[in-house]
This record gives C-alpha cells, structure tokens and sequence, in this order.
C-alpha cells in the first residue's frame, strides 16, 4: 500500500503564479523527500525535510512538515513552464528507515 | 560511472518469456534500490539492496520476480514467465547509504512491454 498519497493529482497554474501540492503518510516517518520527474531528466531529488523540522526552503521551494497531522506541502513561487513535471513524496517507515516508499505524484502542468 | 544506467532502455517480450533487466549504479554507492512505475502511477518499490543483501523483499510482486547484485555493483531484476501485467518502466536508484535521509539518485529505466 501507499505510505505517501499526494493531492491534488494535477494542477494547472499559469506561469508566474505559486504551486502548492500536498503529501499525507500513513505511519511515523523519520524523513521526507520531494522529488521530480520528467520526460527529459527522469526522476530527480528536490529536498529532504527531517521528521524534527516544520519548514525548509532551496530557492523556489518551500517545503512544510506537520507530523501531527501526517502531512507535508511543496510550495513552488513564481512557476515556469521548466517546472512542468510530476511531484512525488517519499517517505520511510519509522521501523525500516531504509525501504523508500513513494506516492502517486501530482502532475503539474504551467500555463504560457 | 557519471551516473545510474539500466539496460536495455526498451524490451518488447511476448507473454511467458523470461527478461533481465540491469542496473549500474554510482559506482562506489552502496544502497541500490528497484521501482516499477505503470503508465501515469507513483513508484512501486520492489526491494532494496544493503551491499550483495536483500534484506527486504516484500515488495516483490510474485515468485516470477527475482533480483541479485553481484560485487556489490550491478544489480539485475529477473521476471520469469513474463505476464502483461508486468508491462511498466523499471527503475533503478542507487545512494551512498541505505538510510532515507540519504538521496536516490535515478537511473532513465527499462520500459517493458509485454504483448
């Protein structure tokens, strides 16, 4: 079964404007990543936020974390068409801190 | 190597055949892990390797799936008696260790096709 389920499934957002995509996780996790995959470049690691941080930031990323709440956002300021892609959460299970699992992704899609 | 490759890049097979899939990780990276992703899904994590060990095989979908690695290096995911529910994009990750705060770096994947 899924660890991470992301929401929406697609969004669509016109180029400039903010994208926030959701991640909710069923058990304790000890970290979480964010990754992206498209055609061109495949599937590429964006950020990791450790199960002690509620927020951190790599340029126009913003990534949230709420343990409490078994949930994590990416939020993308000032989108461009580059962004155009799939965005996975992936998070371990706090009893196997190495086996990776990832969700279904959130197809974004930027608007000229 | 400059980064995980896998071959080949595309295998068609008819249904019942056999088909190897291989993998060549970040040379030196010890972890390698195996994901299936079917047309428009997230990853489906099949296992992962600590070295030459599997500690963890459950993600595998059946007994018609196998893995190894050899060396510590390459690793090959083998499907016996292929089905056409097995048709996806396989993709191996490897990292520098095997814990999660560690980052996967990806290779392009095999897309199987089985008719």
């Amino acid at each position: 079964s899924q660890q991470g389920e992301e929401d929406p499934q697609a969004l669509s957002i016109q180029e400039g404007e903010n994208a926030t995509m959701n991640c909710s996780y069923k058990t304790s996790i000890n970290n979480l990543q964010w990754y992206r995959q498209n055609s061109g470049r495949g599937l590429v690691h964006l950020i990791l936020i450790r199960s002690n941080e509620r927020e951190k930031h790599s340029g126009r990323l913003r990534v949230t974390l709420d343990t409490s709440k078994k949930s994590s956002s990416l939020l993308i300021t000032a989108s461009r068409a580059a962004d155009t892609a799939s965005y996975f959460c992936a998070t371990d299970e706090n009893s196997s801190a190495s086996k990776i699992i990832f969700g279904s992704g959130t197809r974004l899609s930027i608007r000229p | 190597g400059a980064g995980v490759s896998q071959s080949p890049s595309n295998k068609v097979t008819e249904k019942g055949k056999d088909v190897e899939l291989r993998c060549d990780p970040i040379s030196g990276h010890t972890a390698l892990y195996w994901y299936r992703q079917s047309l428009g899904q997230g990853l489906e994590f099949l296992i992962y390797f600590q070295g030459n060990s599997a500690p963890d095989k459950s993600g595998l979908p059946s007994d018609r799936f196998s893995a190894e690695r050899t060396g510590g290096s390459v690793s090959t995911l083998t499907i016996q008696r292929t089905q056409q529910e097995d048709s996806a994009v396989y993709l191996c990750a490897s990292s520098s260790g095997l814990f999660s705060y560690n980052e996967q770096f990806f290779g392009p994947g095999t897309r199987l096709t089985v008719l």
